[in-house]
């Protein structure tokens, strides 16, 4: 079945560690995008991706990192500068101009300890 | 599941009950909105999507109502059901690359 993947679905790290979230589309769709989502919080943009080798920031980007090298995988990076990492992430898809109807995944839970 | 409707509006009504969520958007120059439903622990779904040029879209068990005058959008669901339980967010789409998200409605179905 097609759709979007994200793994792990729960990842724990240690405070200085950079980690990085899968994000794997087999909608053959162009534009790809990183949410992330805080308890009694809108979604919050965080970088994306309108075609391969090529990304934007979003409204939060500072402490992550992206690449875009193939057009079905969209992995994020977060790195130790993101000063309050603990969120549910969010990768999302699709193949319309503007973002209309993106497509989600069922997110990663990131946990610092 | 992920606590994603802490400190959220929330809407309770009984099973048979039909809902109307609220959603006021930002800006005026938006042509585009959409509905999402997340259960607790997933991923948003797509519910019903409406252009700036309509006012009123339906689905199945679900309308949209757009209100381009004071910015205001709703979600009809008619006949609630247990299974509607789940935050529900408005988006809107502005002619750039993105969606911009409110924050969204716990709506809670009692059988």
């Amino acid at each position: 079945d097609g759709g979007i993947t994200q793994s792990p679905k729960y990842l724990f790290r240690k405070e200085g560690q950079n980690v990085t979230l899968s994000c794997e589309q087999n909608l053959n769709h162009d534009a790809m995008y990183w949410y992330r989502q805080d308890p009694g919080q809108g979604l919050r943009l965080i970088y994306y991706s309108q075609i391969v080798n090529d990304f934007q920031k979003g409204d939060i980007a500072e402490g992550y990192s992206v690449s875009r090298e193939k057009k079905e995988s969209f992995p994020l990076t977060v790195t130790s500068a993101q000063k309050n990492p603990t969120a549910f992430y969010l990768c999302a898809s699709t193949g319309l101009a503007g973002g209309r109807e993106l497509f989600f995944g069922e997110g990663s839970r990131l946990t610092v300890l | 599941g992920e606590s994603v409707g802490l400190h959220l509006p929330t809407l309770s009504v009984q099973e048979g009950d039909n809902s109307i969520i609220n959603c006021a958007y930002s800006n005026s120059a938006s042509d585009y909105f959409i509905w999402y439903k997340q259960e607790s622990g997933k991923g948003p779904q797509f519910i019903i999507d409406i252009r700036s040029n309509m006012d009123k879209r339906q689905g199945q068990r679900v309308t949209v109502l757009l209100n381009k005058t004071v910015k205001h959008l709703s979600l009809q669901i008619a006949a609630t059901q247990p299974g509607d339980s789940a935050v529900y967010f408005c988006a809107e789409n502005s002619g750039y690359s993105t969606l911009t998200f409110g924050k969204g409605t716990m709506l809670l179905v009692s059988p």
